[in-house]
């Protein structure tokens, strides 16, 4: 299985600020990387596919980057909406393996 | 707007077994790969089990392979995962989501909520 590795675990951040979060997979996965926001009590939602895709609706605040093994979820500026935690997963091969998360708290 | 909407969660004893429901609306639901994605409380998420469009071919995490069953209806549009030999560690909110052709999960249901307890 391929295993997806986020960091950091959390961090905390102001309105307005720029936010990086790293996933790295265990072998390559060439763009095979999809990224997802999740609020407490919802579904998750898809943001990013294929490593750099920005899914329909999604605001151009956020970008993905990134190729075999190391890929990045960026916040250009960071809104209220925004804080919640943040899931990379890989659709390069099955088992489908999520990353243990990030949550992006307020400061 | 597209839609999926997951039912039959509750409370099981350990052994025991559930079906859950997926019903899909508003796609073509033969065109599509679905999958089951679960996250324990406070977890984060894992995925369970998938089959296709067709129906023809289904996966299965390691966890739950022998124990879970996916098929579906395309009369009735909708995905079952059949649950047996649960366990503790089964407890989750099971969430039923599309694939898309680039293999991200595009659309999600609600989620409905399995608690296996004694």
């Amino acid at each position: 299985d391929i295993q997806m590795t986020q960091s950091p675990s959390s961090l905390s951040a102001s309105v307005g600020d720029r936010v990086t979060i790293t996933c790295r997979a265990s072998q390559s996965i060439s763009n095979s990387l999809n990224w997802y926001q999740q609020k407490p009590g919802k579904a998750p939602k898809l943001l990013i596919y294929a490593a750099s895709s920005l899914q329909g609706g999604v605001p151009s605040s956020f970008s993905g980057s990134g190729s075999g093994t190391d890929f990045t979820l960026t916040i250009s500026s960071l809104q209220p909406e925004d804080f919640a935690t943040y899931y990379c997963q890989q659709s390069y091969s099955t088992p489908r393996t999520f990353g243990q998360g990030t949550k992006v708290e307020m400061k | 707007e597209v839609q999926l909407l997951e039912s039959g969660g509750g409370l099981v004893q350990p052994g025991g077994s559930l079906r859950l429901s997926c019903a899909v609306s508003r796609f073509i639901f033969s065109s599509f790969d679905l999958s089951w994605v679960r996250q324990a409380p406070g977890k984060g998420l894992e995925w369970v089990s998938a089959i296709s469009g067709s129906g023809g071919r289904t996966f299965y995490a390691d966890s739950v392979r022998g124990r879970f069953t996916i098929s579906k209806d395309n009369s009735k549009n909708t995905v079952f995962l059949q649950m047996s030999s649960l366990r503790a560690e089964d407890t989750a909110v099971y969430y039923c989501a599309r694939r898309t052709s680039l293999a991200a999960f595009d659309i999600w249901g609600q989620g409905t909520m399995v608690t296996v307890s004694s």
